[in-house]
């Protein structure tokens, strides 16, 4: 079935280090790619996303692009800050379980320190 | 405009009792989905609530239930609850005519069960 397998945590970096989260995917079809974020106390949201091959998604001074060829959507940020704290998901959605269903990996918890 | 919103934010029960946990969709929204998150683990999709039936339905057992209203809020419903059944279980709402896989998730209820 379709999976999502993301590098495990937890991740701990200097404010201002370079950041890389590495996500792979096993999906049928052509799916769409996510990052979430759950921050301290708060629920899940959108982080960025991605919707075919080569897509690049950003925000927030994230970015990751959908690579077809080695099934990957790794996250990345060239300078992280304490506020980026938080535990990011990888997704995908549009496999085979229709477009509203998100296929999660397990999380990564990132500690960003002063 | 508000959120997602869930209740309860915490509950603790013990094994063999039933819960109902509740949850209102962000406005607009008409689509409601389930999810249950272990601890340290990813949102797994329980099912799918549209227009007042379930749409699609996850590998969860059929203690697993529940209902959406005519005004698109939900409840889920476990019974005979089992010790594995503590986890943080997440409402999503979305719009199914905006089929992008982008959901709007609450800050959830966090069920021990003892």
């Amino acid at each position: 079935g379709d999976s999502v397998t993301q590098m495990e945590g937890p991740v701990t970096l200097s404010e201002e280090a370079c950041l890389t989260i590495n996500c792979t995917y096993t999906a049928t079809g052509y799916p769409s790619l996510f990052w979430y974020v759950q921050y301290p106390g708060e629920g899940l949201q959108l982080l960025l996303k991605a919707t075919k091959a080569d897509d690049k998604g950003s925000n927030k001074g994230f970015e990751a692009t959908y690579r077809k060829e080695t099934t990957s959507f790794h996250l990345e940020k060239g300078s992280v800050q304490v506020s980026d704290s938080a535990v990011y998901f990888c997704a995908l959605s549009g496999a085979s379980g229709g477009y509203n269903k998100l296929i999660f990996g397990a999380g990564t918890r990132l500690a960003v320190h002063p | 405009d508000a959120g997602v919103t869930q209740s309860p934010t915490h509950l603790i029960k013990t094994r063999g009792q039933q819960v109902t946990l509740r949850c209102s969709p962000k406005s607009g929204h008409d689509t409601v989905s389930w999810y249950q998150q272990a601890l340290g683990q990813g949102p797994q999709f329980i099912f799918q609530y549209y227009e007042e039936e379930e749409r699609q339905r996850g590998n969860f057992p059929d203690r697993f239930s529940g209902h959406q209203f005519p005004n698109y809020s939900s409840e889920l419903n476990v019974n005979a609850l089992l010790l594995g059944d503590s986890a943080l279980y997440l409402c999503a709402s979305s719009r199914l005519d905006r089929n992008t896989g982008e959901l709007f998730f609450g800050e959830g209820s966090r069920l021990t069960v003892l």
